[in-house]
Order: C-alpha cells, then sequence, then structure tokens
C-alpha cells in the first residue's frame, strides 16, 4: 500500500479557498486517490476521487501532477460546516479491503 | 432512503461480557467492514468480507468475532478478551464489482462502546 503524508491540522476562515496536500511518493501505477471528510462522531464520507490531472465536483477539487507524487484537495470558499478531518487514501481501484485510513489533517475554520 | 444503519448508538460493557454491534445496509453491496477508531486516531479495520458466509481478519481483529450469514447483515461482536474496548466502532459497505475505480466506501454513523 503507498504510504501517505498529509498535515496533521490546518486552520482557515471563513470564505477563503482551502487547499491539503498529500504525499504519496510510492504510488503505484493502478493506485486511485480518495479523499473522505469525516465530522465529529460520524462515519467518514466520500469527497473526491482521481486518477490523474484535476477533477471537479460540487464539493471540492482535485489536482493531481503528472508524476501523481502528490495530489491536492481544494475547498472553495470554506464554511463553519467545512470545519472537520479530511483523509487522503491511495490503493488500487479494487481493493476496497485494503484501504488504510491514516490520522488526516484536522481542518478548522474561522469565523 | 438506502443507506447503513448501525446500532445502538451508544453502548456500555461490563467486565467480562460479549457485546455485539449491529450493521445493516440495504444498498446491495457486496462487501462489508469493520472498523474501530480511538479518540484522535484514524480508523483500523478489524474484520471485513467481501461474500456471504467468508469473512477475513483486518489488522485489528483479536477480541473480536464477526459473521455474515446474510448480504445485508455483518454484526461485530465485541468479546471478554478484548482488553481495551472503549472506541468508536465504525461499519462500511462497499460495491467490490464493476468499475474498476470505485473503491469507495461508504459508512454508518457508528456505535460508541464504553466500559463501565
Amino acid at each position: 500500500l503507498a504510504k501517505t503524508t498529509q498535515p496533521i491540522s490546518m486552520d482557515s476562515y471563513e470564505g477563503q479557498e482551502v487547499n491539503i496536500t498529500c504525499s504519496h511518493n510510492n504510488i503505484a501505477t493502478n493506485d486511485y486517490i480518495t479523499w473522505y471528510q469525516q465530522f465529529p462522531s460520524q462515519g467518514p464520507r466520500f469527497i473526491i476521487q482521481g486518477y490523474k490531472t484535476k477533477v471537479t465536483n460540487e464539493v471540492a477539487s482535485l489536482f493531481i501532477p503528472a508524476d501523481r507524487k502528490s495530489s491536492t484537495l481544494s475547498l472553495p470558499r470554506v464554511s463553519l460546516s467545512d470545519t472537520a478531518v479530511y483523509y487522503c487514501l491511495v490503493a488500487k481501484g479494487n481493493a476496497g479491503n485494503m484501504l488504510t485510513f491514516g490520522g488526516g489533517t484536522r481542518l478548522m475554520v474561522k469565523p | 432512503d438506502g443507506g447503513i444503519t448501525q446500532s445502538p448508538k451508544y453502548l456500555f460493557r461490563k467486565e467480562g461480557q460479549n457485546v455485539t454491534l449491529s450493521c445493516e445496509q440495504n444498498l446491495n453491496h457486496d462487501a462489508m467492514y469493520w472498523y474501530r477508531q480511538d479518540p484522535g486516531q484514524g480508523l483500523r479495520l478489524i474484520y471485513y468480507s467481501q461474500i456471504v458466509n467468508d469473512f477475513q481478519k483486518g489488522d485489528i481483529a483479536e477480541g473480536y468475532s464477526v459473521s455474515r450469514e446474510k448480504k445485508e447483515s455483518f454484526p461485530l461482536t465485541v468479546t471478554s478478551a478484548q482488553k481495551n474496548p472503549t472506541a468508536f466502532y465504525l461499519c462500511a459497505s462497499r460495491k467490490s464489482v464493476g468499475d474498476l475505480a470505485k473503491n469507495i466506501q461508504y459508512f454508518g454513523a457508528g456505535t460508541r462502546l464504553s466500559v463501565l
């Protein structure tokens, strides 16, 4: 499994764009990058998934450079309700049983 | 409404007692998972099952047991052998066939277990 490294915590203010970067230097050719969000006392929720370049949905964007050794989750114009822990996972496309959730990044959005 | 239902939301265990956490899904997903989360930590895999009547140990299976008699249900028993069971337990499911990119797991709301 590709090991991931992401900041332990980040602070932001309402209305700002937040970028959380995840390093995965030993990502394999058939690995996908997936981000989850977890609020306190709730289960993680899927945010976005990508393989290369840029992926955008209604919640976030995911930027993946050509070498795929890192990825950046971008949250546009955050609000207080975006305060949560964000997990970056790297795994083969059909390796659901091999997902590893590290400590994640605790994002605190301030008014 | 499709989803994963965990019950109870809160559970208390006495010393030497076995307790069972329920997890039911109506998403028609093939694979189901149990995770443990300690305060301020990530998730650790306890057990997983990819098909009915089959399951595999995860990273921290000792002191836990599971069954998968129905596709929809994957109960977790925390046995008396688990000496430090206080944690937040999360159940998840995933459709394990089809689109290779879909290693997406869907989680329940969790059960918080405490020892009396």
